[in-house]
C-alpha cells in the first residue's frame, strides 16, 4: 500500500540552527513526486519544495533542501538557519498516478529564540 | 493577484442539513482537489477533478458530493450522510502539464456541525 510516514510528532530547534524533518514513503510506482508543505497556525498550506523520483540531484529552495535517498525511500526536509517564523506544521506528501496525493501526519516544529 | 478563495472561513450547521463549501481559483489550473483535515492529522483526499465536467472519488468520498461545471469553480457539498462532518476543509488546484504539479491551497473552511 502507498503510504507516507512522519515519525516525529514534534521537534524543537534553536533559532539559527539547522533542523531535519524525517519522511519515509512506500510505493511500487517507478514514477512519483515528493513534496513538503508548511502549515502555519492560520491553516493554509504553503508549498516548499519538490523532488521527482527520477531527479538525480537533491532539490533545494532557499533555506530548504530535500535529502532524497531513493533506495531507503526517504525524503527528509532540511531547514537551515531556522527562524522564528518557521514554527509551523510540516507535511510530507507523495503524488501518485493520476494526480492523487497522499499526505503524512505531519511534524510540528517549534523554533526557540 | 492569482489564487484560491474559499468561503466562508467558519461555517456552522445543524446535524441533518446539507452544506456547500465554495472554492474558486483564478490560476487557470485544470485540476482541483478537496481535502479534509482532522485535528492533529494530515490531509485526506475527498474528491478531485482534472477537467471540467469530470471528477473522481478520493480516499474518503462517502457522504460528500462535488460538481465541476466551470474551470474556476469546484464546490463541495457535505451531505447529511457524512457521519462526522466537523473538520477543516481545504481546496487546492494544480496544473496538469509540466513536471511538478505542486498544489496551491486556499485558506480553508472550518465546518462545525452540532
Amino acid at each position: 500500500a502507498q503510504k507516507i510516514t512522519q515519525t516525529q510528532p514534534g521537534m524543537f530547534v534553536q533559532e539559527k540552527e539547522a533542523v531535519t524533518l524525517d519522511c519515509t514513503y512506500d510505493t511500487s510506482d517507478p514514477s512519483y513526486g515528493l513534496f513538503w508543505y508548511k502549515q502555519p497556525s492560520s491553516g493554509e498550506m504553503i508549498f516548499l519544495i519538490y523532488q521527482g523520483s527520477y531527479d538525480q540531484q537533491n532539490a533545494t529552495e532557499g533555506r530548504y533542501s530535500l535529502n532524497f535517498q531513493k533506495a531507503r525511500k526517504s525524503a527528509n526536509l532540511v531547514i537551515s538557519a531556522s527562524q522564528l517564523g518557521d514554527s509551523a506544521m510540516y507535511f510530507c506528501a507523495m503524488r501518485r498516478a493520476g494526480f492523487k496525493t497522499i499526505f503524512g501526519a505531519g511534524t510540528r516544529l517549534f523554533v526557540k529564540a | 493577484d492569482g489564487g484560491i478563495t474559499q468561503s466562508p472561513k467558519y461555517l456552522f450547521r445543524k446535524e441533518g442539513q446539507n452544506v456547500t463549501l465554495s472554492c474558486e481559483q483564478n490560476l487557470n489550473h485544470d485540476a482541483m482537489y478537496w481535502y479534509r483535515q482532522d485535528p492533529g492529522q494530515g490531509l485526506r483526499l475527498i474528491y478531485y477533478s482534472q477537467i471540467v465536467n469530470d471528477f473522481q472519488k478520493g480516499d474518503i468520498a462517502e457522504g460528500y458530493s462535488v460538481s465541476r461545471e466551470k474551470k474556476e469553480s469546484f464546490p463541495l457539498t457535505v451531505t447529511s450522510a457524512q457521519k462526522n462532518p466537523t473538520a477543516f476543509y481545504l481546496c487546492a488546484s494544480s496544473l496538469t502539464g509540466g513536471s511538478t504539479y505542486e498544489q496551491y491551497f486556499g485558506p480553508g473552511t472550518r465546518l462545525t456541525v452540532t
